[in-house]
């Protein structure tokens, strides 16, 4: 069965910091690989994705990720990070062969602050 | 991408009583619908996937006697927790997929008094 672990339980930076959360999964086939942001009270929204292809993806908001296979790793990274990024963040991973099904690491609770 | 609605956003319910979550794509068919439950400050756990027009199939330990589902249409997708208890308050995510990701509900919070 495939497992995704995010290392970094809460995270605080101060604006304009760089930004970098871990994700590792475990899996020996193929993979798709996502991560998703809940802001305060919203709902889950896809930030980014990928599939295959240029292993660094860019997603929305200046965020992009880095798929190292080698390392089974999805690190997701933002240059400069604003107060409105507070938010909690997902990693998730669905197999080939697995459908849709996805499997979500334990989340990382981001706070900026002014 | 695509929309997926939630109803109620939230519900209050006595313990004992049963309790139906609707979950809408509203603007694709979804094949398959997934049910998450959210503990506060935890990860979605997927308790079960809805496919249109066959049983659900649920996740290790959930049961399914206790939470059904029904996906009678292709963007229509409800979940019913039956003889609610206190446990089984929660935040209950939805969402419906294309063959390539899944798009999510708002949630809905469950509170069983």
């Amino acid at each position: 069965a495939q497992s995704v672990s995010q290392h970094n339980h809460h995270v605080i930076l101060s604006e304009a910091a760089s930004l970098e959360l871990g994700c590792n999964y475990s899996y020996g086939g193929t993979v798709n690989l996502f991560w998703y942001v809940q802001y305060p009270g919203q709902h889950l929204q896809l930030l980014l994705k990928y599939f295959s292809g240029d292993p660094l993806v860019k997603g929305i908001k200046g965020f992009e990720a880095e798929f190292i296979k080698s390392k089974f790793s999805f690190n997701l990274r933002k240059p400069s990070v604003q107060w409105s990024d507070t938010a909690e963040y997902f990693c998730a991973v669905t197999s080939t062969g697995g459908g849709n099904k996805l499997t979500f690491g334990t989340g990382t609770q981001l706070k900026v602050e002014l | 991408g695509a929309v997926v609605s939630q109803h109620p956003s939230w519900v209050i319910c006595k313990s004992g009583t049963s309790v139906k979550i609707e979950c809408r794509s509203l603007d694709f068919q979804a094949t398959t619908m997934f049910w998450y439950r959210q503990f506060p400050k935890q990860s979605l756990m997927l308790m079960a996937t809805s496919n249109e027009g066959s049983k659900a199939t649920y996740e290790q330990g959930v049961e399914k006697d206790k939470f059904l589902i029904n996906h009678a249409s292709l963007t229509l997708s409800t979940l019913t927790v039956t003889s609610a208890h206190p446990e089984d308050s929660s935040f209950y995510i939805c969402s419906a997929a294309d063959r390539y990701e899944q798009f999510f509900g708002p949630g809905t919070r469950l509170t069983v008094l």
